[in-house]
């Protein structure tokens, strides 16, 4: 597609329950990553994919977040038993790698748990 | 992790006024250094990516500059009008195989009409 899509735009859920987010990349950009802001924070680095590579899961918070990538395509973003501290704006972003390049961030998920 | 401080915080100024924020990281390992605008409801735009000590871009009434030896950029916005008003977000990137970016906590700037 022409840009980074994410879905839903929008999330509400009761705490405890599972969330899954989906982030689809623009065509042939190797590196897909995600990231969160919650309230009156900077953004978080979650997970990095690039290519067939082991991904970066050095920023996921904790055991219940996990992220999955098929080749370079789709990625979803699981929480689970969500926790009123999640809510927060989940932005995908993807790039072609070169480093000389910025990010395409999507339009994010905004995760409210209630 | 990397150490990034923006400043400041938060901004206002009045349409036509001209402004700069700093953004400081630390400058040992540095291999470039990209600003981001996010405005309210949008996802974040790359503005620039900066790699060389002295460099300088610009884009219409946006520019910045960058200085590696010490670890700073700032970025200018010549007469601000009310659509600049946005949070404008740094991020150093310091090298190796995994192209991960440290954000910084962003200057949120209002432009009053």
């Amino acid at each position: 597609g022409a840009g980074v899509s994410q879905s839903p735009s929008n999330k509400v859920t009761e705490k405890g329950k599972d969330v899954e987010l989906r982030c689809d990349p623009i065509s042939g950009h190797t590196a897909l990553y995600w990231y969160r802001q919650r309230l009156g924070q900077g953004l978080e680095f979650l997970i990095y994919f690039q290519g067939n590579s082991a991904p970066d899961k050095s920023g996921l918070p904790s055991d219940r977040f996990s992220a999955e990538r098929t080749g370079e395509s789709v990625s979803t973003l699981t929480i689970q038993r969500t926790q009123q501290e999640d809510s927060a704006v989940y932005l995908c972003a993807s790039s072609s790698g070169a480093r000389s390049y910025g990010y395409t961030f999507g339009s994010g998920t905004r995760l409210t748990v209630v | 992790i990397l150490n990034v401080e923006q400043s400041p915080q938060s901004l206002h100024v009045q349409e036509g006024d001209s402004t700069n924020f700093t953004c400081s990281f630390p400058s040992s390992n540095f291999y470039a250094l990209h600003w981001y605008r996010w405005e309210t409801a949008k996802s974040p735009k790359a503005l620039f990516v900066m790699t060389l000590n002295g460099d300088e871009k610009k884009k219409g009434r946006i520019s910045a500059t960058l200085n590696t030896k010490e670890g700073y950029s700032y970025l200018y916005i010549k007469g601000s009008q009310p659509e600049d008003s946005a949070t404008y977000l740094c991020a150093p990137f310091s090298g190796g195989s995994n192209y991960k970016l440290t954000f910084g906590k962003g200057t949120l700037l209002t432009v009053n009409p």
